[in-house]
């Protein structure tokens, strides 16, 4: 079955810096690829997804890009602010099944320091 | 609206004691899902139902059991609690279940088997 593994596990930033997360996948026949962000106290959100057929995706200050070939895919946050501190989950799912298919990674949580 | 709810927000069980995790939705979606979140585990998924009056399991159902009980409402009951099932528990809901879909989770229930 589908692996995801998800790194790092703790990212520290200051304030306005970049921070990037990175997801490997196993399954070559995966084709959606979600990122939900969980706050203290609080259930996941979808923030941002990318299927199989596109490379690059942003929403505003977020971004992800899929490397089918490698199989990775990542989150790009741009001039980070406190507010985006959080745990951030990558996802992946395999065609032809429900939502019973979407495997997560492990988490990261990134602080973003003022 | 409330989108998902999910009860009681905290709980503490001693090893062999039932009981069962409440969670309605009130945004008309056919499918549901309980989730756990363990520390540097990430999420997975303990069974779900792709629509009323079905359910199946996920990577990790042993030791509980669930109820669609109408298409609001999906409970989760472990019967004899184990310190094992100390854990935060997310229950989630998606429009039709199939690939690709946003899922909107509850809050949580954070459960302690002592």
């Amino acid at each position: 079955g589908e692996n995801v593994e998800q790194h790092p596990s703790t990212l520290s930033v200051q304030e306005g810096d970049s921070a990037v997360i990175k997801c490997t996948y196993s399954d070559s026949a995966s084709n959606y690829f979600p990122w939900y962000k969980q706050e203290l106290g609080k259930g996941p959100q979808l923030i941002i997804d990318i299927r199989s057929n596109v490379g690059e995706k942003k929403d505003q200050r977020i971004a992800v890009t899929l490397n089918k070939t490698a199989k990775h895919f990542s989150l790009h946050i741009t001039e980070t602010q406190p507010e985006d501190s959080a745990v951030y989950f990558c996802a992946a799912s395999s065609p032809g099944g429900s939502q019973g298919n979407l495997i997560f990674g492990k988490g990261t949580k990134l602080s973003v320091k003022p | 609206n409330a989108g998902v709810t999910q009860t009681p927000k905290f709980q503490v069980l001693k090893t062999g004691q039932s009981m069962t995790l409440q969670c309605a939705q009130d945004m008309n979606h056919n499918s549901m899902y309980w989730y756990r979140q363990d520390p540097g585990m990430g999420l997975r998924l303990i069974y779900y139902s792709a629509s009323e009056g079905t359910t199946d399991k996920g990577e990790v159902p042993n030791g509980y059991n669930v109820s669609r009980l109408n298409k609001r409402e999906f409970s989760l009951r472990l019967e004899s609690a184990a310190p094992s099932q100390t854990s935060v528990y997310f229950c989630a809901s998606s429009s039709t279940g199939g690939e690709g879909e946003k899922l909107f989770f509850g809050s949580g229930t954070q459960l302690s088997v002592l």
